[in-house]
């Protein structure tokens, strides 16, 4: 079975610096989906970004990157110029693509970042 | 669009009693996902479907639990007889699969409450 893990509970940045959240995963498969979704207090999941496993290219998203090391099992996300509104939890999650369709999102415990005014 | 419609919100009710949750996927989505998210677990895969046929229940924790999705636009995640430990917020997602490409949009939660 897939498993994700995020070390770090919690983390802390001043706004408009950057901050860098960890994630590794585990998984026999080479064909898979790695995401990065936000809740904020108001509970709603909101994809962040997303890294295709085949894909040696880190996704970009505005203000939001990743670096995707396969090798490692390594999926960080970078988040520049830290905003208020960017204080939330962040749940990294990886998806099988072995079956060739969708399927259930594997979770981790997630982060939860605090941005200092 | 509206996006995924999920109710009741909230739900509290007495262990022992029937609970439905309920849930309105995108139109035109094809896929749909139940998860679980608690403090102790964190967040779990229920259940999913494609095109209205169950594809793995491998997630749902007990026979107390049980979904349908009599048609594309409604699902059902039914817990009975509910128990305090099932308290919890559920989310319903819903997707295309596009190609290689789907991106799961979530539903706002309901957070059950058993007493």
């Amino acid at each position: 079975a897939q498993t994700v893990t995020q070390s770090q509970p919690e983390m802390s940045v001043q706004e408009a610096e950057t901050v860098t959240l960890s994630c590794t995963y585990d998984t026999s498969e080479s064909d898979y989906y790695l995401f990065w979704y936000k809740q904020p207090p108001s509970r709603q999941m909101i994809l962040v970004i997303r890294q295709e496993a085949y894909k040696q290219q880190n996704a970009t998203e505005n203000r939001f990157s990743v670096n995707f090391q396969k090798a490692a099992k390594s999926f960080s996300l970078k988040i520049s110029d830290s905003q208020l509104g960017d204080a939330a939890m962040y749940f990294c999650a990886y998806r099988d693509y072995s079956g060739g369709g969708a399927d259930g999102l594997t979770f981790g415990k997630g982060t939860h970042l605090i941005i200092q005014p | 669009d509206a996006g995924v419609i999920q109710s009741p919100r909230h739900e509290v009710t007495e262990m022992g009693q029937e609970v439905t949750l309920r849930c309105k996927p995108i139109s035109g989505h094809d896929y749909l996902f139940w998860y679980r998210q608690t403090m102790m677990r964190g967040l779990e895969s229920l259940i999913y479907f494609n095109n209205n046929v169950p594809i793995d229940d491998s997630g749902m924790p007990e026979d107390r639990f049980s979904a349908k999705m009599p048609n594309a636009s409604f699902s059902t995640l039914k817990i009975q007889p509910s128990e305090p430990r099932d308290s919890a917020v559920y989310f319903c997602a819903s997707s295309f699969l596009r190609g290689r490409r789907d991106t799961q949009y979530f539903g706002p939660g309901t957070r059950l409450t058993v007493l």
